[in-house]
């Protein structure tokens, strides 16, 4: 009973490098989104697929790029890391666009040095 | 600019007691709040929730109170126990039922619960 499973947990960058942060459920949820946590900001939504093949801008999405790769899986591309993006990424996923309650992976921390 | 706020980063509550987290929103267009639980290394978990049309849940020792003319929302936990101790995280949202429409989150309170 795996839920939403995000890969690496730990990651560390240099300033420039590009790198993706993976993502993947077995709810068959129809919605994913990816956030970041930052000390004192709470959770920020950087970008969200309703569906399987439309994705769109939350918050945050500067700097980063995402892709649906099908209904179970979701990515986060950052073309040029920057120590601005060192934080907590956490994916999640509901049953539906929505509001209602979201599952959440455990988390990718990442350092930009 | 927050529209969710958190304003007490910790809470420390004995065993036994009541524990009362505290949430305040800025946006008069939410109409539904949901609470989160967050561990240490992990994701939050979904908690609890309430609609606008409801000033009151409750799920086993969680209760949630929400007073939309002074936009308050808060959490109450009774008796409180030490696996209770975590972040928790105020969310809201707005357009219930109407579509999709993005979560806000607070900053989160720690609690801490000692035996």
């Amino acid at each position: 009973n795996a839920g939403v499973t995000q890969t690496p947990k730990f990651q560390v960058l240099k300033t420039g490098q590009s790198m993706t942060l993976q993502c993947a459920q077995d709810m068959n949820h129809n919605s994913m989104y990816w956030y970041r946590q930052d000390p004192g900001m709470g959770l920020r939504l950087i970008y969200y697929s309703a569906s399987e093949g439309t994705t769109d801008k939350g918050e945050v999405p500067n700097g980063y790029n995402v892709s649906r790769l099908n209904k179970r899986e979701f990515s986060l591309r950052l073309e040029s890391a920057a120590p601005s993006q060192t934080s907590v990424y956490f994916c999640a996923s509901s049953v539906q666009k929505g509001f209602e309650k979201l599952f959440f992976g455990s988390g990718t921390q990442l350092s930009v040095l | 600019d927050q529209q969710v706020k958190q304003n007490s980063p910790s809470l420390s509550v004995q065993e036994g007691r009541i524990s009362i987290l505290n949430c305040d929103y800025t946006n008069s267009m939410f109409d539904y709040f949901l609470w989160y639980k967050k561990y240490p290394a992990e994701g939050p978990t979904f908690l609890i929730s309430i609609s606008s049309i409801k000033d009151k849940n409750e799920d086993g020792r969680f209760t949630v109170f929400l007073n939309k003319s002074a936009k308050h929302l808060s959490l109450h936990i009774v008796p409180s126990q030490p696996g209770d101790s975590a972040v928790y995280f105020c969310a809201a949202s707005h357009g219930w039922g109407t579509g999709f429409q993005k979560l806000v989150f607070g900053t989160g309170t720690r609690l801490l619960v000692s035996p």
